[in-house]
């Protein structure tokens, strides 16, 4: 099975720039895929790593480690409206849909 | 552009009423999803759909079935609610390859509808 490990909460204040981390098992590995919730809202797609490095887009930036079964989502220059959850999810084998962590909750601070 | 639509978007239920929840996409994907989320929760799989007439368990099957009606519709029925069913479920679809094709570098985002608020009293 599939399974991933991600804080619970986390808090910055605006400006500052946050680092969420992921650590995943999985029994074959297609990628690493990272989505936004606000409150009340549906999760939106953010980034997708299939190889080691960091994608950038914009503010958000995402790396991947295959090696360490880890990667973290990067959010720079934060602002009010980042608050919100954000989810990790694998894809992996004997199952095409993905697996998501229980989610990080991004409170940001005047 | 609707995306994926989900009706209803609230309902309350009694304790052993059955209903279905509806998803339709116009985005013509294969791949369709039904997850719940719990409050404080992540997304929980109950069952998907790789591609038009497959559908396959999730982590979280029992108490629900599903049907791919079409490539664009999806339904999710609860025969006999259960106040343990109370939570907000969400539909999503994405450009997976069907069956039969290789997953690597194909990872789709998925797009998700606006959710269903279900209470079952």
């Amino acid at each position: 099975g599939q399974s991933l490990e991600q804080p619970s909460e986390v808090t910055a204040v605006e400006g500052a720039i946050v680092q969420i981390n992921c650590t995943y098992q999985t029994s074959g590995f297609y990628g690493l895929s990272w989505y936004q919730q606000h409150d009340g809202g549906a999760p939106t797609f953010l980034s997708y790593n299939a190889l080691d490095g960091l994608e950038e887009t914009g503010r958000f930036s995402s790396f991947l480690s295959r090696s360490d079964s880890y990667g973290y989502l990067l959010l720079q220059e934060l602002q009010m409206k980042d608050s919100a959850s954000y989810f990790c999810a694998v894809i992996g084998t004997g199952r095409r849909a993905l697996t998501f962590g229980s989610g990080t909750r991004l409170q940001v601070q005047p | 552009n609707a995306g994926v639509t989900q009706t209803p978007k609230f309902q309350v239920l009694k304790t052993g009423q059955s209903m279905t929840l509806q998803c339709a996409q116009d985005m013509n994907h294969n791949s369709m999803y039904w997850y719940r989320q719990d409050p404080g929760m992540g997304l929980r799989l109950i069952y998907y759909s790789a591609s038009e007439g497959t559908t396959d368990k999730g982590e979280v099957p029992n108490g629900y079935n599903v049907s791919r009606l079409n490539k664009r519709e999806f339904s999710l029925r609860l025969e006999s609610a259960a106040p343990s069913q109370t939570s907000v479920y969400f539909c999503a679809s994405s450009a997976q390859p069907s069956l039969g094709v290789n997953l690597d570098d194909s990872n789709q985002p998925q797009h998700f509808g606006d959710g269903t608020r279900l209470s079952i009293l």
